[in-house]
């Protein structure tokens, strides 16, 4: 059964102050880890997908980054503006099919104060 | 484009009313998918669906159950509404089964008393 574990569950932050979010995963054949932002009272929002360990990607303040056990999203000088819940979710059935399925963590909800 | 819109955006239900939720998606996308969140679990699949026509049961899908008769529209339907259904309720689709990007609807908030 795949599963993903994410870490903290709350995480409150000063602005300027960097920091990681984790999320760790158990998967029969990675197909792709996703990273999803979700404002409140909102759906979720697409950030990035990560295929490989050692893969990276950035946007803004954020980076993402994959290994074969976990991903962590670092935010770099971080602004009131990052505040909301980051969503981890993983896609299974590397060198088959998945039909899209996700499975999710439970998110972190971040908090940045000015 | 609209993307994907729900229908409704908040409902209350008196537990063993039945009703239909709606998602419509306008990107001519194959795949649509129904999640539901609560507090601290994240978002589980309920069911899906890969083209017209077809469906499959995901996660969770005891109590509910859809229709894809037009490509474009997802119905999710709750016969005999029960309290431990009050959630939120999220549709998404993706153009073609990959790992293309998953595109949200804003969410149906549902209250079964």
């Amino acid at each position: 059964e795949d599963q993903v574990t994410q870490s903290p569950e709350a995480l409150r932050l000063q602005e300027g102050e960097s920091s990681s979010l984790n999320c760790s995963y158990t998967v029969s054949g990675l197909r792709g880890l996703f990273w999803y932002r979700q404002d409140p009272g909102k759906g979720p929002e697409f950030l990035f997908t990560l295929y490989s360990a050692g893969e990276e990607k950035e946007k803004e303040r954020l980076k993402a980054t994959l290994t074969k056990k976990e991903s962590f999203l670092h935010i770099t000088a971080p602004k009131p503006e990052d505040s909301a819940t980051y969503l981890c979710a993983v896609q299974a059935g590397a060198g088959g099919t998945s039909y899209g399925k996700l499975t999710f963590g439970q998110g972190t909800i971040l908090t940045v104060h000015p | 484009n609209a993307g994907v819109t729900q229908t409704p955006k908040f409902r209350v239900l008196k537990t063993g009313q039945s009703m239909t939720l709606l998602c419509a998606q306008d990107m001519n996308h194959e795949y649509m998918y129904w999640y539901r969140q609560d507090p601290g679990m994240g978002l589980r699949l309920i069911h899906y669906s890969v083209g017209e026509g077809t469906t499959a049961k995901g996660e969770v899908p005891d109590g509910y159950n859809v229709s894809r008769l037009k490509k474009q529209n997802f119905l999710l339907g709750l016969e005999s509404a029960a309290p431990s259904q009050t959630s939120v309720y999220f549709c998404a689709s993706i153009k073609r089964e990959s790992t293309d990007t998953q595109y949200f609807g804003p969410g149906t908030r549902l209250t079964v008393l």
